[in-house]
């Protein structure tokens, strides 16, 4: 079946390392993003990427950074850097516009302590 | 700028009456729109979307939706609410770019 990937479900990290998110996609979408959810506040945009080897900073970029060397694959590493990264991260990809649907991986919860 | 706005951000109905889910927007051009539903430490599933044609839409489970453009509006519907609806539902809207904005969620809960 085709979908969206994001491993691992949990991940508990001491505060000042690094962690990479993983997210694979098999739907051949161009298109592939990165939000955060806490509660309340909805879902923001950390990165996208709309090709290969090119991304682009969405709203709360800082403290993050991703790589694109694959269509299928689009990882996040959450740095210390990032001042409060305990959060639910969602991975998600879509066609090439316009009027692309955007499909989500099931989230991936970082917890720092 | 693009914007999605819910209105409500908790809603209670009890099982068996109808829902309605509000969402406004902002976008400058033709809004392409979305309802999604987010099950507890999920991802979220599309319900429906509406790109043009008939204004109003119908989906999964059992929604649908309409869109007003006068009113900049495209808000959720369901006749009967089952206890299995209980979930966080989220607006969104996309345009000729690959850029997508969400509203913060309406939290819903089905009383049985």
């Amino acid at each position: 079946d085709g979908g969206i990937t994001q491993s691992p479900k949990y991940l508990f990290r001491k505060e000042g390392q690094n962690v990479t998110l993983s997210c694979e996609q098999n739907l051949n979408h161009d298109a592939m993003y990165w939000y955060r959810q806490d509660p309340g506040q909805g879902l923001r945009l950390i990165y996208y990427s709309q090709i290969v080897n090119d991304f682009q900073k969405g709203d709360i970029a800082e403290g993050y950074s991703v790589s694109r060397e694959k269509k299928e694959s689009f990882p996040l590493t959450v740095t210390s850097a990032q001042k409060n990264p305990t959060a639910f991260y969602l991975c998600a990809s879509s066609l090439a516009p316009p009027g692309n649907t955007i499909y989500f991986g099931e989230g991936s919860w970082l917890t720092v302590v | 700028a693009q914007s999605v706005t819910q209105p409500d951000i908790h809603i209670t109905v009890s099982e068996g009456a109808s829902l309605e889910l509000r969402c406004n927007y902002s976008y400058g051009a033709t809004p392409y729109l979305f309802w999604y539903v987010q099950s507890p430490g999920q991802g979220l599933q599309l319900l429906l979307k509406y790109f043009s044609g008939d204004t109003l839409v119908q989906g999964i489970k059992g929604f649908e939706a309409e869109f007003k453009r006068s009113q900049s509006s495209f808000n959720l519907r369901k006749p009967s609410v089952h206890w299995s609806d209980a979930a966080e539902y989220f607006c969104a809207v996309g345009g000729t770019g690959n850029q997508f904005y969400f509203g913060t969620g309406t939290s819903l809960t089905v009383i049985p």
